[in-house]
């Protein structure tokens, strides 16, 4: 069974930095292409990165240069390092599984795992 | 990158059918068969409903059907159920100098 368990969010103060983890069971991640979206308090939707099977990474122009996507093939976990963190960060962040080598939409998705930042 | 338009709200009554739009661009909708619907209950996560514009996921009712024409895709639910009150995004790739994905602001679906 195909299971992604984030964790790693928190509060956390303007201009921190915060690491979060996506620890993947019943498929490997290096074999998916894996991103993280994140849904700001009562809001919609917004992709945040896409790493592929390949290692190629993409970020939205929101967090390009602040968030760093990566995974480690022998814990078979995706990351999201987040780096200079704004007010505007606040959301749940979702990591999910592209199921398609374009990596254009997502059949597993984890619960989600908050992030804050506030002073 | 701008968020696909959908509308806010739709509503309908058990057993009828209801469709929602999300209308983008030549550039996103327009140009590529790559548009997905989400179904997100309150407090949980999304759930794939549709992907490349009409392929429905194995599990998924037949009851979920999806369309485009140009700029504009579309999610139509027929038979509606209590269960399928809920909100519904719909997501795009985008062409550009690098990866772009896009989602739409979302769509309140009530059941009356």
């Amino acid at each position: 069974e195909v299971q992604l368990v984030e964790s790693g969010g928190g509060l956390i103060q303007p201009g921190g930095s915060l690491r979060l983890s996506c620890a993947a069971s019943g498929f490997t991640v290096s074999t998916n292409s894996m991103s993280w979206v994140r849904q700001a308090p009562g809001k919609g939707l917004e992709w945040v990165s896409v790493i592929y099977s390949g290692g190629r990474t993409y970020h939205a122009d929101s967090v390009k240069g602040r968030f760093t996507i990566s995974r480690d093939n022998s814990k078979n976990t995706l990351y999201l390092e987040m780096n200079s963190l704004r007010a505007e960060d606040t959301a749940v962040y979702y990591c999910a599984r592209a199921e398609s080598s374009s990596a254009t939409y997502f059949d597993y998705w984890g619960q989600g795992t908050l992030v804050t930042v506030s002073s | 990158q701008s968020a696909l338009t959908q509308p806010a709200s739709v509503s309908g009554s058990p057993g009828q059918s209801i469709t929602i739009s999300c209308t983008g661009t030549s550039s996103d909708v327009g140009g590529y068969n790559y548009v997905s619907w989400y179904q997100q209950h309150p407090g949980k996560a999304p759930k794939l409903m549709i992907y490349d514009v009409s392929k429905r996921p194995s599990g998924v009712s037949n009851r979920f059907s999806g369309s485009k024409s140009g700029n504009t895709a579309s999610l139509t639910i027929s038979g509606l159920q209590a269960e399928d009150e809920a909100d519904y995004y719909c997501s795009s790739y985008r062409s550009s100098s690098t990866f772009a994905l896009l989602f739409g602001g979302g769509t309140r679906l009530t059941v009356l």
